[in-house]
């Protein structure tokens, strides 16, 4: 069956220091990996999708890279500020339906 | 207008009750979705329509009765519901499919309390 696992544990950091988040799946394929940032009470907010032939792509302070070999993406935010705190979301799509599955998400929180 | 409208905000109602919750994009998209979250619950899927078309019913039980009447409008009919019904009910749109080079846009959602 297919998954889509993100550690659950919520992630403390500093402000400034970087924050990286996994996302690991199985039996997606081809692979689109997004990522979606969610507010308390709010709808998430698409951030960046990568694509299973993409190794890495950028946003301005946030980084995603995709492992096909380790069927892992990995969601780093660079110079963390506390406005960063929120919940991060990977999602994989599956063509048939147009089916957008989540993962279960990690809470992020930067301290100042 | 790069939006989602959900409408209402917030919904209580009762075990016997039939209510509606409404979904509004005006982007052109094609596919449609409901999703149900929990808190502290990732983002549920329950109902994909694809040009207006249902393409997914994740197993939702019959109290709960989407229906897109336009390419704009996403309904879901609430009926009989139970307490344990009681989430968050989000709604997203995207040019479809979403996920190939596209992304989903999400309203707000709608906070449904059944009493």
């Amino acid at each position: 069956s297919q998954k889509i696992e993100q550690n659950s544990e919520a992630l403390n950091i500093q402000e400034g220091k970087t924050a990286t988040l996994t996302c690991n799946y199985t039996n997606y394929s081809p692979a689109y990996l997004q990522w979606y940032r969610q507010d308390p009470g709010r709808g998430p907010v698409f951030l960046l999708l990568i694509r299973e032939n993409e190794k890495e792509k950028r946003k301005e302070r946030l980084k995603v890279t995709f492992d096909t070999t380790l069927k892992q993406s990995l969601f780093h935010i660079t110079a963390s500020q506390p406005a960063d705190s929120a919940t991060y979301l990977c999602a994989l799509f599956k063509a048939a339906g147009n089916k957008l599955t989540f993962g279960g998400g990690t809470r992020v929180l930067v301290k100042p | 207008d790069t939006e989602v409208t959900q409408t209402p905000k917030h919904l209580v109602m009762g075990m016997t009750n039939k209510k509606s919750l409404k979904c509004e994009q005006h982007m052109g998209h094609r596919a449609m979705y409901w999703y149900k979250q929990k808190a502290k619950k990732p983002p549920e899927l329950m109902f994909v329509y694809s040009y207006e078309k249902l393409s997914i019913n994740e197993s939702v039980p019959s109290r709960f009765s989407p229906e897109c009447p336009n390419s704009s409008l996403l309904n879901l009919h609430l009926h009989a519901l139970q307490p344990e019904d009681s989430a968050l009910y989000l709604c997203a749109s995207s040019l479809p499919p979403a996920g190939l080079n596209t992304e989903a846009f999400f309203g707000q959602g709608t906070r449904l309390t059944v009493v």
